[in-house]
């Protein structure tokens, strides 16, 4: 069965500091990767997908996240965090037929 | 022009009652969704619908049954509400079933049962 693990329950970052947010996967086969952010009171959405090809996926936002098979892990990335950045961001896996089991979460609190 | 919209967007109500959920979306979106996102924001999917077919069906009690009447709307109904209902019910919708498709999602229902 597939499983998603995001181990940092909780980051603070200074604004303007770099940004990475862990998630590890266990799937048998090629997974397709996806992390989505969900602010206060909405919906999750979408920042970027990994499906195929290059391994460095460009994402909205100025979000970019790295695939390593060797690792099993999709880290999302971001070079500046913004004051805006801060919400709840979950990383999934579609182990097809839509059943995307998503992670717990790892919620991201920017300071001045 | 909300994509998805879910209502109610907050839900209060006692043990033992029956409420539904509405869900509807203006994507053309052939496929929906409903998850749960519990207190420890753990999202897990409940059930999926392509054209209007049940697709996932997870294991979730026979207390929730979802409706839908087209391919624009997908409802949950929730009979005889527990303690342990309390969540965060999300609708989502996407084109297609292949697995890299972007399921967009509504702004979340808050179910408070007391």
């Amino acid at each position: 069965a597939q499983s998603v693990t995001q181990p940092d329950i909780h980051i603070t970052v200074s604004e303007g500091a770099s940004l990475e947010l862990r998630c590890n996967y266990s799937y048998g086969a090629t997974p397709y990767l996806f992390w989505y952010v969900q602010s206060p009171g909405q919906g999750l959405q979408l920042l970027l997908k990994y499906f195929s090809g290059d391994t460095l996926v460009q994402g909205i936002k100025g979000f970019e996240a790295e695939f390593k098979r060797s690792q099993s892990s999709f880290n999302l990335r971001k070079p500046s965090v913004h004051w805006s950045d801060a919400a709840e961001y979950f990383c999934a896996v579609d182990g097809g037929y839509q059943k995307v089991t998503f992670g717990t979460g790892t919620k991201l609190q920017v300071i001045p | 022009d909300t994509a998805v919209s879910q209502t109610p967007k907050y839900l209060v109500t006692q043990m033992g009652n029956d409420k539904s959920i509405k869900c509807e979306q203006n994507l053309g979106h052939d496929t929906m969704y409903w998850y749960k996102q519990d207190s420890k924001k753990f999202l897990k999917i409940m059930f999926s619908y392509n054209n209007k077919e049940l697709i996932i069906n997870e294991t979730v009690p026979n207390r929730f049954s979802p409706k839908s009447p087209d391919k624009a709307h997908l409802n949950l109904h929730i009979n005889s509400l527990e303690l342990g209902d309390s969540a965060v019910y999300f609708c989502a919708s996407s084109q297609g079933r292949s697995r890299n498709t972007e399921a967009f999602f509504g702004q979340g229902t808050r179910l408070t049962v007391v």
